[in-house]
């Protein structure tokens, strides 16, 4: 079946370090990629999205490039801000005969001011 | 505004009592679907529903229940909820499927004793 697997966490830094979680896949066919954050007491917002191979999505200065040779989708931030603490979940779609949405186990980012 | 509300936001119950929690859209979304959260196991899909009166199984749905008679609703049923229920839900639509991004309820915190 599909999986997702991130890096461990959490992930601490200081800000306008440059970021970068990991993420990798294990799907069948096609996959639609996806990276959603969670504020604090709230619920997951999409950040990003790729369709296709070699697609990078992009969103408030995130960036993530769909990698079928590597079955990757890393989440890159140039400068992060203490406004970006948050949890952030890799997940993938296989929509088609069953519409399933898969994720990561999530990570935790805190940046420190 | 769009949005998916969830009923009730918090709930503390004891073991065997039947409890639904009630989830609405306004966005005339076709796909819905429920999702736990537990703390290093991320989000892990229940149930889904393509449409009316179509619903399927996630990847953890036992011990739950869903209906889908109106398209704006998709309630959660726990017909004799146990302490391994207790756990974050959120409630998710979209347009069509699990390929488009998904607008997700704030949560509604179970706690089974």
């Amino acid at each position: 079946g599909n999986s997702v697997t991130q890096m461990e966490g959490p992930v601490t830094l200081s800000e306008e370090a440059f970021l970068t979680i990991n993420c990798t896949y294990t799907a069948t066919g096609y996959p639609s990629l996806f990276w959603y954050v969670q504020y604090p007491g709230e619920g997951l917002q999409l950040l990003l999205k790729a369709t296709k191979a070699d697609d990078k999505g992009s969103n408030k200065g995130f960036e993530a490039t769909y990698r079928k040779e590597t079955t990757s989708f890393h989440l890159e931030k140039g400068s992060v801000q203490v406004s970006d603490s948050a949890v952030y979940f890799c997940a993938l779609s296989s929509a088609g005969a069953n519409s399933k949405l898969t994720f990561g186990k999530g990570i935790t980012l805190s940046v420190r001011p | 505004e769009a949005q998916v509300t969830q009923n009730p936001r918090y709930l503390i119950t004891v073991t065997g009592k039947k409890l639904t929690v009630t989830c609405s859209q306004n966005m005339n979304h076709e796909y819905m679907s429920w999702y736990r959260q537990d703390p290093g196991l991320g989000l892990r899909q229940i149930y889904y529903s393509m449409n009316v009166e179509v619903t399927d199984k996630g990847d953890v749905p036992e011990g739950y229940k869903v209906s889908r008679k109106e398209k704006r609703n998709f309630p959660l049923i726990l017909e004799s909820p146990s302490p391994n229920q207790t756990s974050l839900y959120f409630c998710a639509s979209s347009y069509r499927d699990s390929n488009q991004p998904q607008h997700f309820g704030d949560g509604t915190r179970l706690s089974i004793l």
